[in-house]
């Protein structure tokens, strides 16, 4: 099993650009998500899903978009990206959403770095 | 909405020192994780705890959950140059899982 890849590792975009980012795992996992990391604040939920056609929006979805047609893949698109939205990118999966009854450890992907100028 | 704060942000221990980081929810948890994240790395999972009172360990490292279910510590036992990282809890809130913002571990050998 890979587990979670991610793609790209780095990306450089200018402001005003669009970008998808790319998520999948081979592990059968129900829920999948998307987070960014900023120094100091932690892992923040910017989007989810609980299974294939269905997403959710977290805590910080302004400016993102997502979409599951599938199982294992999860992209998450930057419509118009801006400086703020510099970061570390994570994306997570687990066999069955939080709140569910059961152990649901979420293994993370490598992450994307990007910056916005 | 629901907040899950961990103290401290910092901190800095010699090798051989012990290490406590603190966790705590404005609202009560059904469960509790932890997860560890290397420097350059992404978040592992370490634990999840369930019930009131609960009392975990991972040879060195010892995961307590509150009686009341809202707040939990991760204590690691004779600091080692291999626990650097960052510690994170989370919990389910007002989205399925809310993260704190961690405490950072350095070691000084």
């Amino acid at each position: 099993n890979a587990g979670v890849t991610q793609t790209p590792k780095f990306q450089v975009l200018k402001t005003g650009q669009s970008m998808t980012l790319q998520c999948a795992q081979d592990m059968n996992h129900e829920y999948m998500s998307w987070y960014r990391q900023d120094p100091g604040m932690g892992l923040r939920l910017i989007h989810y899903s609980v299974g294939a056609g269905i997403t959710d929006q977290g805590e910080v979805p302004n400016g993102y978009n997502v979409s599951r047609s599938t199982t294992e893949d999860f992209p998450l698109r930057l419509l118009s990206a801006a400086p703020s939205q510099t970061s570390v990118y994570f994306c997570a999966s687990s066999y069955t959403p939080p709140g569910l009854a059961g152990t649901y450890e979420q293994y993370f992907g490598p992450g994307t770095r990007l910056t916005v100028t | 909405g629901q907040q899950v704060m961990q103290i401290p942000q910092y901190q800095h221990v010699q090798e051989g020192e012990d290490f406590t980081t603190y966790c705590n929810s404005s609202t009560t948890l059904s469960n509790i994780q932890w997860y560890k994240q290397r420097p350059g790395g992404h978040p592992v999972f370490l634990i999840q705890l369930v019930k009131s009172g609960e009392v975990k360990k991972q040879k060195r490292l010892t995961f307590q959950f509150g009686e009341a279910k809202k707040n939990s510590s991760l204590h690691i036992t004779a600091t080692q140059t291999t626990d650097v990282g960052t510690y994170f809890c989370a919990g389910p809130g007002n989205t399925p899982l809310v993260f704190g913002k961690g405490t950072r571990l350095s070691v000084i050998a």
